[in-house]
């Protein structure tokens, strides 16, 4: 099993709906969960940090659940502008500098 | 600087040729990482740095891969006799670490060097 693994996508969605990707991890130890954002040949940049209790940033909605080892990444009201890859980022055990970037999965939001 | 600095951003050289690739993290982040991504495909980890902490080099592919960090700040890295296998963008990120000795949270990635190796 791969340690951090993503739904393959692509999701394809009309403006304005709601998506949701998936990321699940086989570390149980693993402390902190990111999701990172990646256009079309550009670097990754930190999209939201995943706490434990859920946290939300406008449209973006990210859950943690420890009991099965998953996180996920809600996106509302889909913007032409949401389309990239979605990276799950996973630290490698109790260590919190190494850490295991999710093959990601792609949305295109489609007019 | 304002961002992490990567160089040259494209290069394109023959295979059996020596290449480096260069990194300016942001200033006063301690930790330096190295990926590689291939078309495609995912990040794949090479090296990280940690202050003055031996580097974890887990991640080189092979021996031709090296990379050092001078100073706590600029790093370099080198693939001896380039395949092309090589292809790929490299991309380096760095890390702050916070007053409690946490790091923080995100990394910032430079915009990478597109290693084409013909």
């Amino acid at each position: 099993r791969k340690e951090v693994e993503q739904d393959p996508g692509p999701f394809n969605v009309p403006e304005g709906a709601t998506v949701a990707f998936n990321c699940t991890y086989s570390n149980s130890a693993s402390q902190s969960f990111f999701w990172y954002r990646q256009d079309c040949r550009k670097e990754p940049k930190l999209l939201m940090s995943v706490y434990s209790s859920g946290n939300e940033d406008g449209r973006f909605t990210a859950q943690l659940n420890r009991a099965s080892q998953y996180i996920s990444l809600l996106i509302r009201d889909s913007k032409l502008s949401d389309s990239a890859t979605y990276l799950c980022v996973v630290n490698k055990g109790t260590s919190y500098d190494k850490v295991i970037f999710g093959p990601g999965t792609s949305l295109s939001v489609i007019p | 600087g304002a961002g992490v600095s990567q160089s040259p951003s494209n290069k394109v050289t023959e295979k059996g040729k020596d290449v480096e690739l260069r990194c300016d993290p942001i200033s006063g982040h301690t930790a330096l990482y190295w990926y590689r991504q291939s078309l495609g495909q995912g990040l794949e980890f090479l090296i990280y740095f940690q202050g003055n902490s031996a580097p974890d080099k887990s991640g080189l592919p092979s021996d031709r891969f090296s990379a050092e960090r001078t100073g706590g700040s600029v790093s370099t890295l080198t693939i001896q006799r380039t395949q092309q296998e090589d292809s790929a963008v490299y991309l380096c990120a760095s890390r702050g670490v916070g007053r409690t000795g946490i790091p923080n949270y995100g990394y910032t990635f430079g915009s990478g060097t597109r290693l084409t190796v013909v």
